[in-house]
Order: C-alpha cells, then sequence, then structure tokens
C-alpha cells in the first residue's frame, strides 16, 4: 500500500503554541519521510526529513518524531509563529534512492497561527 | 548552487489552446526531474517523471505529455487544453543517489 494518510487537514494555533502533524503509512518499505512547506502561490520547500533508523529530529523549531513499530510520524512546530501559517505536506520515499523512486505525499495540512 | 527555473509563471489559456511549459535546473548534472499539478487547496498529483534524456514516465494518463530534450530541460505540452487542466504546475527535482527532492516556483495555469 503506497499511501500516505495526513491530518488534521487543517489546523489552528495560537502564537506561541504547538502545532503537530501527524501522518501514517502501510509500507514498511519506504526508507525516507520529508515535510514540505507551501506559502500560497510558491512551490514547496523541503523543511526536514528523516530516516527509520532514528526517532527524532531537530532542526530549529521543527522536529519529526518517527515510530517505526506504529508507521506513524509527526511534525511538530514549537512556539508556532504567524510566519509558520502555510500548508504542510508529509511524504514518504520508496525503493531506496534509485533513479525511478517517486515519493508519495499526505493530502497537505493548511496551518494557521493566529496572532 | 542548484537552482531551478518555470515559466511562465502564470498564463491563462482558452480551451482547445496548445501548451507548453518549460523547466529548467541549473548547477548539477543528470537530475531526475518531476512534473506535477496542484489544484486549487488540493495535495500534489504527480503526473510524469524522467531519468535522463528521452526517458519519460507517465504517472496519470491524461491530456498531457512532457518531453526531456535537453539534460535539464523538461516541458510539459498539450495539444489542446481542458478546463480540468487549470491548476498549479510544479517542476521538481532530484540527484541520483540522494533523498532529496525540491520543487521550482511554479506556473499558475487557468484555462478559460
Amino acid at each position: 500500500q503506497q499511501q500516505v494518510k495526513q491530518s488534521p487537514q487543517s489546523l489552528i494555533v495560537q502564537k506561541g503554541g504547538i502545532s503537530i502533524i501527524n501522518c501514517a503509512y502501510e509500507n514498511t518499505a519506504f526508507d525516507y519521510f520529508p515535510w514540505y512547506q507551501q506559502f500560497p502561490g510558491k512551490g514547496p520547500a523541503l523543511l526536514i526529513a528523516i530516516r527509520p533508523d532514528v526517532s527524532e529530529k531537530k532542526e530549529g523549531r521543527f522536529t519529526i518524531s518517527f515510530n517505526k513499530s506504529a508507521k506513524q510520524f509527526s511534525l511538530h512546530i514549537m512556539d508556532s509563529q504567524p510566519g509558520d501559517s502555510a500548508t504542510y505536506f508529509c511524504a514518504a520515499f520508496l525503493g531506496g534512492n534509485s533513479g525511478y523512486s517517486t515519493l508519495t505525499f499526505g493530502k497537505g495540512t493548511m496551518l494557521l497561527v493566529s496572532p | 548552487s542548484q537552482t531551478i527555473h518555470q515559466w511562465p509563471a502564470t498564463l491563462v489559456q482558452p480551451v482547445g489552446s496548445p501548451l507548453s511549459l518549460e523547466c529548467t535546473v541549473e548547477g548539477t548534472s543528470n537530475p531526475n526531474l518531476y512534473w506535477y499539478r496542484q489544484a486549487a487547496g488540493r495535495g500534489l498529483q504527480l503526473l510524469f517523471y524522467s531519468v535522463g534524456i528521452g526517458q519519460i514516465s507517465s504517472e496519470v494518463p491524461q491530456n498531457l505529455s512532457a518531453s526531456r530534450p535537453q539534460d535539464r530541460q523538461f516541458i510539459l505540452s498539450s495539444k489542446k487544453l481542458l478546463l480540468s487542466d487549470s491548476g498549479f504546475y510544479l517542476c521538481a527535482w532530484r540527484v541520483l543517489g540522494s533523498y532529496e527532492q525540491y520543487f521550482g516556483p511554479g506556473t499558475r495555469l487557468t484555462v478559460t
């Protein structure tokens, strides 16, 4: 099963709060899990990514938590700011890094951080 | 450093007209190239990808085609646009052997 299920569809968080977006996958062959951030009218930008051999990766205010046994991973945005308001996509990469591998994306989460 | 360009940035075309969108990557050789479409408020749909010159894989059968005439150039085309072809078209690239995939700025296509 190639699907990646992302939740919630939309999220409103107060400034300074923690934003949490969750993704679940079925295929245990996925071996790379990136998150993308997309502002309106712009292309998605690679935000942070994790391999399944680690349980957590942190870059600044952004953290990926990875639960291999549950086949779930999540993005945490600490001290959320209005500038973080964007659509976030999780994704999973199948088949190592061969040329014929493609990303499987979740459907996206629209995050609004209220001032 | 690597950069990716897409043009035009916006395009308004009548139904039945042809289409040609171009994507060019600089600063790398033999990248994997991808075309995605994003409908308003929706997710990312992979349309085509290419692992080399002249090599195109289609993910979704539809009114569109893709070509890769040069190593770092990827073109999305249509002979006759449909209303349903409207959307935000994104080109992306990835270096073979790495995991990171990067998107271009996109082309907003409106078919009227």
